[in-house]
């Protein structure tokens, strides 16, 4: 069965520091790897998707890699602001149509 | 551009009245839509999706269903609400490729009171 797992759940950190964002998958053959962005009562808002056959994406501060073998993928936020403050969500892409989210995790940017 | 659209944003309803959500989609053709509920503090459940007009796959036995009557429009019912039915509710759709993109609406919140 296909496992999307985020850890940590919360995490609150000062403003200008750097962090890295974890997601975890229990079966390595997937097609593509999303992140998203959810502000609270609104949609997801999608930062980047790393195909299958890609190792990382990049799209200004953040930067997403993947690690297919180890079943990890990672968003890294450089010099983190208060407006990147959102919960986090990964998706895995398996089977067509059928995509596998984490819980998330809630990023608090402390200004 | 390709963009989502989601309504009502907001709806409280009793117990046992019906239920219609809808969405639609612009700017592109023969999209994959799909249905997913968020409860509060849980990752996302995937309710439906459809790969074309009339083509329903039902991912979890519950007192939804979904209709696709034309290629862009996706709705979601209910003839009798439960209280188990309230919770956020997100379409989002792909193109028909197998590493597509997920692209999402803004939600439509649902209290069953």
């Amino acid at each position: 069965k296909q496992e999307v797992t985020q850890i940590p759940a919360a995490l609150s950190v000062p403003e200008g520091e750097n962090l890295v964002l974890n997601c975890s998958f229990t079966d390595s053959a997937i097609y593509n790897l999303q992140w998203f962005r959810q502000d609270p009562g609104k949609g997801l808002t999608s930062l980047l998707l790393i195909q299958s056959s890609q190792r990382e994406q990049t799209s200004g501060r953040l930067n997403a890699s993947l690690d297919k073998s180890s079943g990890r993928s990672t968003l890294y936020i450089a010099a983190s602001q208060p407006g990147d403050s959102a919960t986090y969500l990964c998706a895995a892409l398996y089977n067509f149509n059928k995509f596998y989210f984490g819980s998330g995790t809630k990023l608090n940017v402390k200004p | 551009s390709q963009t989502i659209h989601q309504w009502p944003a907001t709806l409280v309803q009793p117990v046992g009245s019906p239920l219609s959500l809808e969405c639609t989609v612009e700017g592109t053709s023969n999209p994959n839509l799909y249905w997913y509920r968020q409860a509060a503090g849980r990752g996302l459940q995937l309710l439906f999706y459809s790969v074309g007009i009339g083509q329903i796959s039902s991912e979890v036995p519950q007192n939804l269903s979904a209709s696709r009557p034309q290629d862009r429009q996706f709705i979601l019912s209910s003839k009798k609400l439960l209280l188990s039915d309230s919770g956020f509710y997100l379409c989002a759709w792909t193109r028909p490729l197998k590493t597509g993109e997920l692209f999402f609406g803004e939600g439509s919140r649902l209290t069953v009171l």
